[in-house]
């Protein structure tokens, strides 16, 4: 079956600092992959995404490459802000399970807390 | 700014209260999903929606039941829950929901956090 697995947290870093957020995943076919944020109290928010090999995906200073040859993910950015406090989810669907978009899998989600 | 509204945000009940969950989205989509968000475990899919019809369940306990009355309302109603069932209950819509698409994106509510006593 599919998994992700994602680097347990806590993760503190002061702000300014580089980020990385390592993602890996299992799947049966060619997956689509994503990055999901949620900020205290609220619920989860598209962050960034990738559909095949070698894409990458960016957004808010968050990138993310797609490697098919490691199957990771892994999130980055360059200098981080109080405000990327978030706990920030990997996911992905795959066509090929036969559940469709409708599943997305996710990993159990990594905490990210910048101080100042 | 989301387009999935979710309440009531929070929930405090008893074993044996009857009680629901209201999700509306307001962004035109055809999918609607439940999941259920616990402390240091992965989202927990519970159920999916398209176009109304019910398409994928979980093996989620019937004391959990979904209703989805139209394309922009979804409910999950709840009967005699067990403490274990405490968590942030999200919901999400999709644009299509269609099998063998890839790379659709979900949009979340902001959840209902759920207590049971």
């Amino acid at each position: 079956g599919n998994s992700v697995t994602q680097m347990e947290g806590p993760v503190t870093l002061s702000e300014e600092a580089f980020l990385t957020i390592n993602c890996t995943y299992t799947a049966t076919g060619y997956p689509s992959l994503f990055w999901y944020v949620q900020y205290p109290g609220e619920g989860l928010q598209l962050l960034l995404k990738a559909t095949k090999a070698d894409d990458k995906g960016s957004n808010k200073g968050f990138e993310a490459t797609y490697r098919k040859e490691t199957t990771s993910f892994h999130l980055e950015k360059g200098s981080v802000q109080v405000s990327d406090s978030a706990v920030y989810f990997c996911a992905l669907s795959d066509p090929d399970s036969g559940a469709g978009s409708y599943q997305l899998t996710f990993g159990k989600g990594t905490k990210l807390s910048v101080i100042p | 700014e989301t387009g999935v509204t979710q309440t009531p945000r929070h929930l405090v009940m008893g074993m044996t209260n009857k009680k629901s969950l209201k999700c509306e989205q307001h962004l035109g989509h055809n999918a609607m999903y439940w999941y259920k968000q616990s402390a240091k475990k992965p989202l927990e899919l519970m159920f999916v929606y398209s176009l109304e019809e019910r398409v994928e369940n979980n093996s989620v306990p019937s004391r959990f039941s979904p209703e989805c009355p139209n394309s922009s309302h979804l409910f999950l109603h709840l009967h005699t829950l067990q403490p274990e069932d405490s968590a942030l209950y999200l919901c999400a819509s999709s644009q299509d929901g269609k099998p063998y698409s890839t790379g659709e994106t979900q949009y979340f509510g902001p959840g209902t956090r759920l207590l049971v006593l």
